[in-house]
């Protein structure tokens, strides 16, 4: 168990509608990274949030937004969804840097199902 | 531009074989990290081990050992004695700064059978 949480770990919707993703990062870590992984793409790193602001971007669609709040926790927001957004979804923390040369750790992920 | 290169997409072997997992990298930059993460059955990724691009020392741990050549620009992961728990599947990433900031690239990823 890393320590990271993620809710939900499925989520099945249609077309068009939007998610939020949640994450918890471990105690202590202040980076939170989310990654979106796909049969075709593979690991893609889509955002970085280091003690509430945004550090480092991937390749995010203007259609997802993430926030990380007061208590760390981090949001991933999906929005107008397509089928094409259909993966697993990562969410990782780090510690007290806020590069991504720490190792990072891993929930166990949430699998977006678009319909 | 940076890129992590995992040939092997598949490896399959017999338990008790020795197993290496190549890890070819590009970047630019003088200071970056390279790391490796295993991804079993459950889906969870797991830290293995990270290293810095001015310690080209290889290590070991247990069964595990990784070879870094800065030369080559490879840094490659070996089982010794394979096990059925080992079947996973098996990232190489590399961290370093990028437009946008730090990121993490992460390559394809080898998925290695271990056969009983």
């Amino acid at each position: 168990d890393s320590g990271v949480t993620q809710t939900p770990k499925h989520l099945i919707t249609a077309t068009g509608q939007r998610v939020t993703l949640r994450c918890s990062p471990r105690s202590g870590d202040l980076s939170v990274y989310w990654y979106q992984q796909s049969l075709d793409q593979g690991l893609q790193f889509l955002i970085q949030y280091y003690n509430g602001e945004e550090r480092a971007k991937g390749n995010i669609l203007e259609r997802f937004s993430a926030q990380q709040f007061p208590d760390l926790h981090s949001e991933l927001n999906l929005s107008s969804l397509e089928l094409g957004d259909s993966a697993l979804y990562f969410c990782a923390s780090s510690g007290t840097s806020d590069t991504s040369y720490n190792e990072q750790f891993f929930g166990p992920g949430t699998r977006l199902t678009v319909l | 531009a940076q890129k992590v290169t995992q040939a092997q997409t598949e490896i399959s072997v017999v338990e008790k074989e020795d197993v290496t997992l190549d890890c070819v990298y590009e970047t630019r930059d003088t200071t970056y990290y390279l790391f490796w993460y295993k991804q079993p059955p459950s889906g969870e990724l797991v830290f293995l081990i990270r290293r810095n691009s001015f310690d080209e020392q290889n290590e070991i741990s247990g069964r595990y050992s990784w070879n870094f050549q800065k030369s080559t620009s490879s840094f490659n992961f070996t089982i010794t004695a394979s096990q059925v728990v080992d079947s996973a599947v098996y990232f190489c990433a590399l961290s370093g700064a990028l437009p946008g900031g730090f990121k993490t690239i992460f390559g394809a990823g080898t998925r290695l059978f271990v056969k009983a």
